[in-house]
């Protein structure tokens, strides 16, 4: 079993929608979650951090946390075509060192006009 | 802003050369990471540094050895070049502690050929 597990994709949605992205995690020990984007050919950027179990809002971006599940999501709304990317979830646990980030290997969305 | 800056953006070495890639950062940070990044696979951490002159193997370290004399810069070598070591280096930084996420640079597209 991966540490970190996401649906590759791509996930397509029409602009305006609703995108929702998920991620499963094997550690229950984990402690710190983040959501990343990579455009292509570009590194990933910080999107979102999530450490308590339950909803965090940032402008369009929503990160849910359900640590009893293992599963963290990450919800898109109002999709612009130019979220179109590929989002990386990132887990920090106990068994995998403090200073360390497990991520998974993407799911990549694609916003059509 | 945090800034890590790798040295370079595209780098091209023949099989069994020494190849050093360089990362700097701006924000005093005590981690710093080197990953590299194959479609399918994503990131996979080659090694870590908590402190000057202080380093972790992460998971792929065949094959690489790293070097922490600064705080802010963080090299990563490849000792005996392979094609096998043709991948997207990512390098990061973070602040220690549980919730600090990463920070990458601008990442390194090395080919050996």
């Amino acid at each position: 079993q991966k540490e970190v597990e996401q649906n590759s994709g791509p996930l397509s949605v029409p602009e305006g929608a609703i995108a929702s992205l998920n991620c499963t995690y094997s550690d229950r020990g984990s402690q710190s979650f983040f959501w990343y984007r990579q455009y292509s050919g570009k590194s990933p950027e910080l999107i979102m951090s999530i450490y308590s179990n339950g909803d965090k809002e940032d402008g369009r971006f929503t990160a849910q946390l359900n640590k009893a599940s293992q599963y963290v999501s990450l919800l898109i709304r109002d999709s612009q075509p130019s979220d179109s990317a590929t989002y990386l979830c990132a887990v920090r646990g106990l068994n995998t060192g403090f200073q360390k980030l497990v991520f998974g290997t993407g799911t990549r969305l694609l916003v059509s006009p | 802003d945090v800034k890590v800056t790798q040295s370079s953006r595209y780098l091209v070495k023949r099989t069994g050369e020494k190849v050093f890639l360089e990362c700097v950062q701006d924000m005093d940070h005590e981690n710093m990471f080197w990953y590299r990044q194959d479609p399918g696979l994503g990131l996979r951490l080659i090694y870590f540094s908590y402190d000057v002159k202080m380093k972790e193997k992460g998971d792929i370290p065949e094959g690489y050895s790293v070097s922490r004399e600064k705080k802010e810069r963080f090299s990563l070598i490849l000792e005996s070049a392979s094609t096998n070591q043709t991948s997207m280096y990512l390098c990061a930084s973070s602040f220690g502690g549980n919730g600090s996420p990463l920070h990458f640079g601008n990442g390194t597209r090395l080919t050996v050929t």
